[in-house]
């Protein structure tokens, strides 16, 4: 199993340009997520997802969009990108959330707005 | 807001064991206690997850008191790829189906 594919690994983006970040997870887990990660901080939810056509805001929701019309599939729209975006932003996926075992998270995707 | 408080940061020896303690004092009822550990450039990893008492798996053992308003993750014998950041996670979102980091300890272990 592939697990957590995200792509692309890195980009970047001019300020005022927009981007879509995939994630796709080969689990058949239900609940998807996005974080982003700045540099020496911890990892903070953007949107999740707990099914197909079901999406809602995380903690740092503000400019980005998400979609969820399959299972598999859960991506990341950025619409006019700001340095405040730069940031490592990461996909997990896990079947029941907290209380059923652990979340699997893609590799990563390195995102520069200069 | 994580619902989690750890030590920032923690140092070690290789061969020596670790004990990183989380408070989590308005843990809910339904919340499972999870701990993840971080390499630079990569995402989270799974190590352990209990409710109460002791879990023990192949790579952590994870210690709940009664009152599991802090637990307690026990890595034996660290060796220098044991070097990361542990986050200590609960159950958070109306259904604690979401996975909350806080900053995390960032664990080096030395020569």
């Amino acid at each position: 199993n592939a697990g957590v594919t995200q792509t692309p690994k890195f980009r970047i983006l001019k300020i005022g340009q927009s981007m879509t970040l995939q994630c796709a997870q080969d689990m058949n887990h239900n609940y998807m997520y996005w974080y982003r990660q700045d540099p020496g901080m911890g990892l903070k939810l953007i949107y999740y997802s707990v099914g197909a056509g079901i999406t809602d805001k995380g903690e740092v929701p503000n400019g980005y969009n998400v979609s969820r019309s399959t299972t598999e599939y859960f991506p990341l729209r950025l619409e006019l990108a700001a340095p405040s975006q730069t940031s490592v932003y990461f996909c997990a996926s896990s079947y029941g959330g907290t209380a059923n075992g652990e979340a699997f998270f893609g590799q990563g995707t390195r995102l520069t707005v200069v | 807001l994580a619902k989690t408080t750890q030590p920032i940061s923690m140092d070690s020896y290789e061969g020596q064991e670790v004990n990183i303690t989380c408070s989590h004092n308005n843990i809910a009822t339904n919340d499972y206690i999870t701990w993840y550990q971080q390499f630079p450039s990569q995402g989270p990893r799974f190590i352990i997850q209990g409710y109460k008492t002791k879990v023990t798996n192949e790579v952590a053992s994870l210690f709940i008191p009664a009152d599991r308003k802090s637990s307690t993750l026990s890595l034996p014998r660290v060796s220098l790829s044991d070097t990361a950041v542990y986050y200590c996670l609960v159950g958070e979102g109306n259904y604690g189906q979401n996975f909350v980091f806080g900053p995390g300890t960032r664990l080096s272990v030395l020569p």
